[in-house]
């Protein structure tokens, strides 16, 4: 079974431009959800999908990120404008849903995004 | 609110020697508390789980954790480490009710050293 995956790995990019992050989850994983860790501090959670709905998006900083999930698969989060203290690893994690028992979330690789 | 504390920033065990990682919690209800590992340049990986039931649970990798609700702890231990266990290892803890969301709350993370 295919685990997490997330493209790029890393991205450098200056302040002022856009960066799309993208997730593919675990098939069958109706719940999705986007973490970032910045200057080595706490993960902290972004926002939660289930399958194509945004279930809760409270961690989200600010207008500046846009979280999409089209069709209940894969998931964007794009950064526009990106500002220096967006620098950080962005965690993308899926979960079964709830009824299959399991509460673990697996989490992808991480995305190293560095905004100069 | 919720909130996971991880006292120490790093651990330094001699392998072979038992591997104490300290974990404490503040969440409402009872916790659904989970510990995962990063090894460099990698995701972080699920080591294991309380959701109910026995108060120790065992996990991958040789890795065990008790839950205490009096002491609000969920610290990770290994009866004998190895050099392989150096690695970052964070706690989370989630609501287990509905309305709280699924989002976890990750402590700071504690760097696991294990020397030959």
């Amino acid at each position: 079974e295919a685990g997490v995956t997330q493209f790029p790995s890393h991205s450098v990019i200056e302040k002022g431009q856009t960066v799309t992050l993208r997730c593919d989850p675990i098939s069958g994983h109706d719940n999705l959800y986007w973490y970032r860790r910045v200057m080595g501090k706490e993960i902290k959670f972004l926002l939660h999908f289930v399958k194509e709905s945004k279930q809760d998006e409270s961690g989200m900083p600010n207008n500046r990120f846009l979280a999409e999930r089209t069709g209940g698969t894969y998931s964007t989060l794009k950064v526009q404008p990106a500002e220096l203290e967006d620098s950080g690893v962005y965690f993308c994690a899926s979960s079964q849903p709830p009824l299959a028992g399991s509460h673990e979330q697996f989490f992808g690789p991480g995305t190293r995004l560095t905004v100069l | 609110a919720q909130s996971v504390a991880q006292p120490e920033d790093q651990v330094n065990v001699a392998e072979g020697n038992p591997l104490t990682v300290k974990c404490t919690y503040s969440v409402s209800g009872n916790p659904y508390l989970f510990w995962y590992v990063q090894y460099p340049n990698r995701g972080l990986q699920f080591l294991l789980k309380y959701i109910t039931g026995d108060n120790l649970v065992k996990g991958s990798y040789g890795f065990e954790a008790e839950f205490n609700k009096s002491q609000t702890s969920f610290h990770l231990k290994k009866p004998s480490a190895l050099v392989s266990d150096s690695a970052l290892y964070f706690c989370a803890v989630r609501a287990p009710l509905k309305a709280a969301g699924n989002k976890l709350t990750f402590g700071g993370g504690t760097r696991v050293l294990v020397k030959p």
